[in-house]
C-alpha cells in the first residue's frame, strides 16, 4: 500500500532561521511525484514545490528547497530564512499510478509556527 | 489568470436540505478534482475528472454525494440530504492534463456546516 508519513504534527522556528519538515514515503511504483503544499488560517491550499522520481536534481523554488533521497524514501522541505508568513500548516503528498488511475496520498501535515 | 474559483465560500444549512458545491477549473486545465478536509481524516480526495469524463469516484463516501461535469468550465459537487457529519472544508483543484507528475492548483474551499 502506498503511503505517505510526516512525523511532526507541529514545529517552532526563529524568524530568519531555517527549518526543515520531514516527509517519509513508501511506494512500489517506479514513477511518482512529491509535492509540498502551504494551507494558512484562511484555508486555501498553496502549492509549494514538486519533486519528479525521475529527476536528478533537487528541487528549489525560491526559499523553498526539496532534499529528496530516493533510497530512503525521504523528500524533507527546507525553509530557509523563515518568515512569519510562513507559519501554516503543510502537507506532503504523493501521486502515483494505483491500477491505472492516478492516485494522491496526503500526509497529516505538520503545523509550523515562526516566532518573531 | 484568476485561478479556481468555488462558490459559495460559506455555506450553512439544515440537516436534509440538498447542497450543491460550485467550482469553475482554470481555463485550459483538462482534469479536476474535488477533495474534502476534516479535522478527523485530513485530507480525502472524493472524485476526479479527466476531459469532463468521471475517471476515479471510489473517495465519494456515499450515495448521498454525487458530482458532474457539464462542461470544460464548470463542475458541481451536490450532497442530498446532507448530514451534520459532512460538514468539513471542500476543495476543488484543477491541473493541465491527465499526466501523472503534475501540479494541482487549488480553489479557496467552500466551507460546509450542516446543522
Amino acid at each position: 500500500a502506498q503511503k505517505i508519513t510526516q512525523t511532526q504534527p507541529g514545529m517552532f522556528v526563529q524568524e530568519k532561521e531555517a527549518v526543515t519538515l520531514d516527509c517519509t514515503y513508501d511506494t512500489s511504483d517506479p514513477s511518482y511525484g512529491l509535492f509540498w503544499y502551504k494551507q494558512p488560517s484562511s484555508g486555501e491550499m498553496i502549492f509549494l514545490i514538486y519533486q519528479g522520481s525521475y529527476d536528478q536534481q533537487n528541487a528549489t523554488e525560491g526559499r523553498y528547497s526539496l532534499n529528496f533521497q530516493k533510497a530512503r524514501k525521504s523528500a524533507n522541505l527546507v525553509i530557509s530564512a523563515s518568515q512569519l508568513g510562513d507559519s501554516a500548516m503543510y502537507f506532503c503528498l504523493l501521486l502515483h499510478m494505483d491500477t491505472g488511475r492516478r492516485a494522491l496520498t496526503f500526509g497529516s501535515g505538520t503545523r509550523l509556527q515562526v516566532q518573531p | 489568470d484568476a485561478g479556481v474559483i468555488q462558490s459559495p465560500r460559506h455555506e450553512v444549512t439544515e440537516m436534509g436540505q440538498e447542497v450543491t458545491l460550485r467550482c469553475k477549473p482554470i481555463s485550459g486545465h483538462n482534469s479536476l478534482f474535488w477533495y474534502r478536509q476534516t479535522m478527523m481524516r485530513g485530507l480525502e480526495l472524493l472524485i476526479y475528472f479527466n476531459n469532463n469524463v468521471p475517471i476515479d469516484d471510489s473517495g465519494m463516501p456515499e450515495d448521498r454525494f454525487s458530482a458532474k461535469m457539464p462542461n470544460a468550465s464548470f463542475s458541481t459537487l451536490k450532497i442530498q440530504p446532507s448530514e451534520p457529519r459532512d460538514s468539513a472544508v471542500y476543495f476543488c483543484a484543477s491541473s493541465l492534463s491527465g499526466t501523472l507528475q503534475e501540479t494541482q492548483y487549488f480553489g479557496p474551499g467552500t466551507r460546509l456546516l450542516v446543522l
